[in-house]
């Protein structure tokens, strides 16, 4: 069965840096997207990050780009989710999650989560 | 990117039927058949329950369809029961390699 298991949460100073991993199991990895996916404390969802199977490409949203990098390791089955300039406003559960979908010619296709790990909460507080 | 909009909360009797709305723009969900839903328990990571506008995953009950007419999708969770209480989010393809939410919708089972 599908698992993710994601790590590496806890708290930061503003400005300060956290690296996240993910580690995935039941299904052969490097065939999917994956994805990052946050929900501040009493907040909706917020799309972060998704990379190719290969590594090859990342999308990121707008609020993160230059500040987060999302990559993966497909010889461990990990996913991580490098966090540089730390903000309050980063404070979240951050999930793990498979992408369901495909990107090509300036567009993607399908487009969900199917399977989502349990979270890990960053904390950014001085 | 703009979060897609939902009402806050909605609410039905056990066995009724509730539709929960979820508005964009052309430029994600009136634009594109990849609009999905997710159902969250307290403290649980959210689930899946309908993807590409209204294709529903193997395991998911047959109570939750789904639609989309013009800028707007909607989920339908008709037989209401008790485990359905939860926070429901939609979700869409917005262009440029982006993906957006919605702000998410209590459903309460009175």
């Amino acid at each position: 069965q599908v698992q993710l298991v994601e790590s590496g949460g806890g708290l930061v100073k503003p400005g300060g840096s956290l690296r996240l991993s993910c580690a995935a199991s039941g299904f052969t990895f490097s065939d999917y997207y994956m994805s990052w996916i946050r929900q501040a404390p009493g907040k909706g969802l917020e799309w972060v990050s998704n990379i190719r199977g290969s590594g090859s490409t990342i999308f990121s949203a707008d609020s993160v780009k230059g500040r987060f990098t999302i990559s993966r390791d497909n010889a461990k089955n990990s996913l991580y989710l490098q966090m540089n300039s730390l903000r309050p406003g980063d404070t979240a559960v951050y999930y793990c999650a498979r992408f369901r979908g495909f990107c090509t010619g300036g567009t993607c296709y399908s487009n969900y989560f199917d399977y989502w790990g349990q979270g890990t909460l960053v904390t950014v507080s001085s | 990117q703009s979060a897609l909009t939902q009402p806050p909360s909605a609410s039905g009797s056990p066995g009724q039927s509730v539709t929960i709305s979820c508005t964009g723009t052309s430029s994600d969900v009136g634009g594109y058949n990849y609009v999905s839903w997710y159902q969250q328990h307290p403290g649980k990571a959210p689930k899946l329950m309908i993807y590409e506008v209204n294709k529903r995953p193997s395991g998911v009950p047959d109570r939750f369809s789904g639609s989309k007419s013009g800028n707007t999708a909607s989920l339908i969770v008709s037989g209401l029961q008790a485990e359905d209480e939860a926070d429901y989010y939609c979700s869409s393809y917005a262009g440029s390699y982006s993906l957006v939410f919605g702000g998410g919708t209590k459903l309460t089972v009175l």
